[in-house]
């Protein structure tokens, strides 16, 4: 039973244009999302986290998006560079877990020139 | 200041055999983790460790044994492997619940 789910197992954008990654999650207890960014033989690396008593967080060219009534958030990249090509996870974690994180398959995302 | 560093970068097991994968952190966090990721998978998390001398089980527990004996190490331990423990393996490392940094993984081979 995956508690977080990433359905587009790639995605490919043109360079300067907008890329939208989406997660779902079933698990109304967690109240932590996180965006991670995996290159190939390295480590996730973290970059955008939203609590869910906010809708909407933003770092530079990162944005996420929460929907609590639907359990799905998205993570909006413009624009898009090159650089940007990688695996995203989303994960999501419950409050006094000891912040374990439960996380989705990934996306990848191809960054077109 | 490395971060977290993993030992080794691979390694390749004949079934039934054993071995120790080594994490070790310098940013004096309190808590650290062992996932697994496998193909078409997100991480799953093994075991963790949320201080000296701790561990706990997490979400694919059976066949590791973990160690925490000093703060800023945590070992995974694999008693007899099989086909089914091949796969990359992540430790990471955190004191809050927004970041944890990852190593750069070990891939490990069981034939």
């Amino acid at each position: 039973d995956q508690q977080v789910k990433q359905n587009s197992p790639s995605l490919s954008v043109q360079e300067g244009r907008i890329s939208i990654l989406n997660c779902d999650y079933t698990n109304s207890m967690f109240d932590y999302f996180l965006w991670y960014k995996k290159y190939p033989a390295e480590g996730p690396t973290f970059l955008i986290s939203i609590s869910s008593i906010k809708d909407k967080n933003e770092d530079g060219r990162f944005t996420v998006f929460l929907n609590k009534s639907a359990k799905h958030l998205s993570l909006h990249i413009v624009p898009s560079q090159p650089g940007d090509s990688a695996v995203y996870f989303c994960a999501a974690s419950v409050m006094d877990s000891n912040y374990q994180l439960i996380w989705g398959a990934g996306t990848k995302l191809i960054i077109k020139p | 200041n490395a971060g977290v560093t993993q030992t080794p970068k691979f390694r390749v097991l004949k079934t039934g055999q054993s071995m120790t994968l080594l994490c070790a952190q310098d940013m004096n966090h309190e808590y650290m983790y062992w996932y697994r990721q496998d193909p078409g998978m997100g991480l799953r998390l093994i075991h963790y460790s949320v201080g000296e001398g701790t561990t706990a089980k997490g979400e694919v527990p059976d066949g590791y044994n973990v160690s925490r004996l000093k703060k800023q190490n945590f070992l995974l331990g694999l008693e007899s492997a099989a086909p089914s423990q091949t796969s990359v393996y992540f430790c990471a490392s955190s004191n809050n619940q927004e970041t944890q940094y990852f190593g750069p993984g070990t891939r490990l081979l069981v034939l």
